[in-house]
Order: structure tokens, then sequence, then C-alpha cells
């Protein structure tokens, strides 16, 4: 079974249009992140959820809209895309930061979002 | 998180042992020393990480200098499924924030 499950592995679509990436994580793991991959192959943290609260947001755009209906899923909604938004954008796992701040993240395989 | 540096890229033969070195000269004294891979087309993936002591699992180990400013990962025998980028990270286990912050990382190539 996969730990980090992301869909779509691909998605293109068209400026100005909304689109939702979704995640899911069987590991039990209490708090999820979504990071942003460039063209440029630089991974930033964008969001950090802990028990379904938001704990870190770094500087996104407002475009940018996490939801978790629970513990084991953190989808993200992109709002008006535009075409810097075009990279891929993994989403992450690991146990509660009250149980260890270097308990090990495990990543997702990613989705590739193209914007035209 | 204190920054470190890596080699952009290194090569290794097949089933030869692969240091990969990481300097982090700003390391404070509550930072752990995290290493995580990327394949192509896949998620990071976890390696190893310690704080003062060298470390051994399965996949690598992680010796860390006296002073903790640099520290080497270790393939012991390196196969085509370990190339991939290799990033060193430093986390503060005093912020209570778990991310990661990625630099550019050692692109590892293993030739057959």
């Amino acid at each position: 079974d996969t730990a980090v499950s992301q869909t779509p592995k691909y998605l293109v679509t068209q400026m100005g249009n909304d689109k939702s990436i979704k995640c899911e994580q069987n590991l039990g793991h209490d708090t999820m992140y979504w990071y942003k991959q460039d063209s440029k192959k630089f991974l930033k943290i964008m969001f950090s959820y802990n028990n379904k609260e938001l704990i870190i947001n770094e500087t996104v755009p407002n475009r940018f809209s996490p939801k978790s209906p629970d513990k084991a899923h953190l989808n993200l909604h992109i709002n008006s895309l535009e075409l810097g938004d075009s990279a891929v954008y993994f989403c992450a796992s690991s146990q509660s930061v009250g149980q260890g701040y270097n308990s090990p993240l495990h990543f997702g395989n990613g989705t590739r979002l193209t914007v035209t | 998180d204190a920054k470190t540096t890596q080699p952009n890229s290194m090569e290794s033969n097949e089933e030869e042992p692969v240091h990969l070195p990481c300097n982090h000269s700003t390391i404070s004294g509550t930072d752990y020393i995290h290493w995580y891979r990327q394949l192509p087309s896949q998620g990071p993936e976890y390696v190893i990480h310690g704080l003062t002591s060298n470390v051994n699992n399965r996949m690598a180990s992680l010796a860390i200098a006296e002073d903790r400013k640099s520290s080497t990962l270790i393939l012991h025998r390196a196969t085509l499924r370990d190339a991939a980028v290799y990033y060193c990270i430093l986390r503060d286990d005093q912020t209570g924030a778990n991310n990661l912050f990625f630099g550019t990382g050692t692109r590892l190539t293993v030739i057959p």
C-alpha cells in the first residue's frame, strides 16, 4: 500500500481555472505538509497541518487554500491558476511535532501541474 | 535553519562506496543533521539523521565530525538505484516546527 498518495499525478489546465490536488496518508501520522518544487528543482514548504490545524503557512498567495477534512487527508485547492504556478507539488506527512521534532517526513510522488 | 553546503554533483562506480560530504559550519547545538534523497520522478525519501554520534541504518551511514561542522553520508556499495539528488538538511530541535529546508543537494551519478 502506498503510504502517502496524491492525485492526480499530472494536471494540465489553463490560466484562470480552479483546481484541486488530493493527498491521503495511511501511516497514522497527524502532521501533513505541502511542498512545491519549481523548475529549478528547489523544494519549498508551503503549508503544514497538525491535527487538522494550520501550523505553518509560508509566504504563499491566498489563491492557495489547504483543506484538511481529517488527519489522514490534506487537499490543496488553487484558485485562478497562473503560469507561475506550474511546478511539482509534493504532499508529506510525519508524526506529530510533539512526539519528536525529528520524526522523518514521508513524501508522496508528486503532482506535476502545468498551467498553459 | 542554519545553511548547508554540498557539492553540486558526484560520480561513483557501481558497487563501490560513496562518500557524500556536507558542510554546516554555522550549525547550532540543537540542530540535527538529516539526509534525504530524491530519485528521479519521485518525492524525497528519508535516509538517515543524527546529532553528534555516527549513525548506521540499512540504507547508509552518517559520519559526523567532532566539531559538528561537517558530516558525510556513506553509501557502502552504490547501486544504480542510488542515483538521486541527496540533500543534507539541518533541523532545529527547539523550534517546534517540523518543516525541512531543502538546499540544492548533490546529484549522484552511478556508473555501471
